[in-house]
């Protein structure tokens, strides 16, 4: 299995949106809804932040959303906040109780 | 609040045998529906799944390092474990552990702990 493609990185103002993109293939993003992405701050454990590709755990804020077209899942962070620049790794089921994750999106705001 | 704590060996000598144990604590271990992950991160890169297993001791691994890895479960501790043998420099990594949702989304990690290998 491959890792799933997100760009190294994105940026916004506070107050914009960005939106991060996840390609895998029709055996992974493609064949299941079962994207989930997470949040990595430095030095801190990734934090769950959207799961089966929309849904939100509780707490998080609802300006994080997360959406699915074909091998493409993506994530948006409406409302940018200073707290929201950090890491963002997409993973998706790929068959056969196997994971898989992205190389990872470092968001930066501007 | 579940929680999750990494242990072991920090440091491992090369072609030798990795071993980390992850306590889980404030629920339950057997919950149905769950299981239980080992994820890592080398230093400045991104994460890799390393493989799960079920309450009832059922496995799957990245085929990237089925060759090299073992995760089994104590349940009577509340536990499991990894051993990732024949280790190499490459492996050098933060080791996390999680609880793995239906569909395979980890909602609950540890706080992680860095193995070095080195002579």
């Amino acid at each position: 299995q491959s890792a799933l493609t997100q760009p190294p990185s994105a940026s916004g103002s506070p107050g914009q949106s960005v939106t991060i993109s996840c390609t895998g293939t029709s055996s992974d993003v493609g064949g299941y809804n079962y994207v989930s992405w997470y949040q990595q701050h430095p030095g801190k454990a990734p934090k769950l932040m959207i799961y089966e590709v929309s849904k939100r755990p509780s707490g998080v804020p609802d300006r994080f959303s997360g959406s699915k077209s074909g091998n493409t899942a993506s994530l948006t962070v409406s409302g940018l906040q200073a707290e929201d620049e950090a890491e963002y790794y997409c993973s998706s089921y790929a068959g056969s109780n196997n994971l898989v994750f992205g190389g990872g999106t470092k968001v930066t705001v501007l | 609040q579940l929680q999750l704590q990494e242990s072991g060996s920090g440091l491992v000598k090369p072609s030798q045998t990795l071993s980390l144990t992850c306590a889980v604590s404030g629920g339950s271990f057997s919950s149905g529906g769950y299981s239980w992950s080992w994820i890592r991160q080398p230093p400045g890169k991104g994460l890799e799944w390393i493989g799960r297993i079920s309450h009832t001791g059922s496995t799957s691994y990245n085929p990237s390092l089925k060759s090299r890895v073992t995760i089994s479960v104590d349940r009577s501790k509340n536990q499991f474990s990894l051993k990732l043998s024949s280790v190499t420099a490459a492996d050098t990594a933060v080791y996390y552990c999680a609880r793995v949702g239906p569909g395979g989304y980890l909602s609950y990690w540890g706080q992680g702990t860095l193995v070095t290998v080195s002579s």
